[in-house]
C-alpha cells in the first residue's frame, strides 16, 4: 500500500489530453513539492516535473504539473503513442522523514 | 556527460549480504545527495534511502531500516548500498539517482540499475 495514491491506469486516444492524480496528506504533498517520473518499458525512470510544476530542460511543454492542497496532478496534452509508460509521483514525507512514491499509473494511448 | 553506473548485483542466497556501488561521472559529485530506489519485478518504484552531499545525514524507508546502509566516498565519486540478511522480497532492480543539494531537483539522472536476485 503506497503512501501516495494514484489510479492504476488511464487511457486516452492519440492527440487527446490526460491527467493523472496523486493523492496524499498534509505530511507529504500538503507540505512539500512533488516530482513526477516517467518510466518507459525496460528503461530507468525519467524526471518529468519537479517543484510540483517545473519542467527540466528538454521536457516538452505537453507535460505539466500542478498541486492543490494534498493532491497533485500530472497532465499530458497532445498524446503520442510514445507516451505509453508508467508514471510515478513522489515527494518528501515529513512525518516519515522519507521519500514516498505513488503506486504508479500505466498510461495507454 | 552525466553518468551513473551501478554494479554489484547478482544472484545471492537468502541470509547473505551484498554491497551495491554506483559510480558517478560528468558532474560535481559533492554538490549532490544520492538516492537508492528499487523496483521488484513487475512492481512500482520503492524508495530505499538517501545520503546528503557530504555524507552528514542519511534517511531510510521504514521497511529498510536496520538491514540497509547507504554510504558514500566522495574521493571515488561513489555511493554504496549495503544490504544485510537478504530476503526473497529484496529481489529487485536497484537504481541510484542524484539529488541537487539545496533544490527540490532529484532524479534528473538515474543509473541503468543493477539486478539483485535472492534465491536459494
Amino acid at each position: 500500500q503506497s503512501v501516495l495514491t494514484q489510479p492504476p491506469s488511464v487511457s486516452a486516444a492519440p492527440g487527446q489530453k490526460v491527467t493523472i492524480s496523486c493523492s496524499g496528506s498534509s505530511s507529504n504533498i500538503g507540505g512539500h513539492y512533488v516530482s513526477w517520473y516517467q518510466q518507459l518499458p525496460g528503461a530507468s525512470p525519467k524526471l518529468l516535473i519537479y517543484d510540483s510544476n517545473q519542467r527540466p530542460s528538454g521536457i516538452p511543454d505537453r507535460f505539466f504539473g500542478s498541486k492543490s492542497g494534498t493532491s497533485a496532478t500530472l497532465g499530458i496534452t497532445g498524446l503520442q503513442t510514445g507516451d505509453e509508460a508508467d508514471y510515478y509521483c513522489a515527494t518528501w514525507d515529513g512525518s516519515l522523514s522519507a521519500v514516498v512514491f505513488g503506486g504508479g499509473t500505466k498510461l495507454t494511448v | 556527460q552525466v553518468q551513473l553506473v551501478e554494479s554489484g548485483g547478482g544472484v545471492v542466497q537468502p541470509g547473505m549480504s551484498l554491497r551495491l556501488s554506483c559510480v558517478a561521472s560528468g558532474f560535481t559529485f559533492t554538490n549532490y545527495g544520492m538516492h537508492w530506489v528499487r523496483q521488484a519485478p513487475g512492481k512500482g518504484l520503492e524508495w530505499v534511502a538517501v545520503i546528503w552531499y557530504d555524507g552528514s545525514q542519511e534517511f531510510y524507508a521504514d521497511s529498510m531500516k536496520g538491514r540497509f546502509t547507504i554510504s558514500r566516498d566522495n574521493s571515488a565519486n561513489t555511493v554504496y548500498l549495503q544490504i544485510n540478511t537478504l530476503r526473497a522480497e529484496d529481489t529487485a532492480v536497484y537504481y541510484c539517482a542524484r539529488d541537487l543539494y539545496g533544490t527540490n531537483i532529484w532524479g534528473d539522472y538515474w543509473g541503468q540499475g543493477t539486478l539483485v536476485t535472492v534465491s536459494s
